[in-house]
């Protein structure tokens, strides 16, 4: 089983900032990951698939990088509708084995 | 306009048993593979089952796996999740969701439901 470990456990930024959140797989899964944001009392939000596409409708201060075994979400100038909890999630191999990691909160300093 | 909307969740006793659907509107729900997700209180998310558009193909999280069946009924729009032998840590809001691509999956999912809500507890 492929096993998602993202870093920080959390982020304490200022509107404005920038972050950086990472996501490190146990084997290397090629480009297959997406990124969610997910709110209290929402259903999670795709932000990203393969690793660096855009979701539809999402705005460009988001941006995804990476392959093989780690990748990076980075939130530029970060809005205070932001400050969210941020998930990874890959496709796994054949059958698919979806995982997700344990996220990253970022909140506000 | 996307929608997907769950119902079904409620309150049962261990070793219980209960059926989740998620009826979709907005899009051509024949064409797209479906997922549901979990999230427990206080964690992060857990996959659970995903299904293909035609219902050929279903997978499921090993924690689920020969107790939970993911199915769909193309001709009602609705997905399904039924839930058998049900423990205390399937306790959680459980999503269905919506695969990014029309016939062959990527398996990332950008539409998702409100959630259900399933609590285990005698």
């Amino acid at each position: 089983e492929i096993v998602l470990t993202q870093s920080p456990a959390t982020l304490s930024l200022s509107p404005g900032e920038s972050a950086t959140l990472s996501c490190r797989a146990s084997q290397r899964i090629g480009g297959y990951l997406a990124w969610y944001q997910h709110k209290p009392g929402q259903p999670p939000r795709l932000l990203i698939y393969d690793a660096s596409n855009r979701a539809t409708g999402i705005p460009a201060r988001f941006s995804g990088s990476g392959s093989g075994t780690d990748f990076t979400l980075t939130i530029s100038s970060l809005e205070p509708g932001d400050f969210a909890v941020y998930y990874c999630q890959q496709r796994g191999d054949w059958p698919p084995t979806l995982t997700f990691g344990g996220g990253t909160k970022v909140e506000i300093k | 306009e996307v929608q997907l909307l769950e119902s079904g969740g409620g309150l049962v006793q261990p070793g219980g048993s209960l059926r989740l659907s998620c009826v979709a509107s907005g899009f051509t729900f024949s064409s797209y593979a479906m997922t549901w997700v979990r999230q427990a209180p206080g964690k992060g998310l857990e996959w659970v089952s995903v299904i293909s558009a035609n219902s050929v193909l279903t997978y499921h999280a090993d924690s689920v796996k020969g107790r939970f069946t993911i199915s769909r009924d193309n001709s009602k729009n609705t997905l399904y999740l039924q839930m058998n032998s049900l423990r205390a840590e399937d306790t959680a809001i459980y999503y269905c969701a919506k695969d990014v691509q029309q016939q062959v999956p990527m398996y990332y999912f950008d539409y998702w439901g409100q959630g259900a809500l399933v609590a285990v507890s005698s």
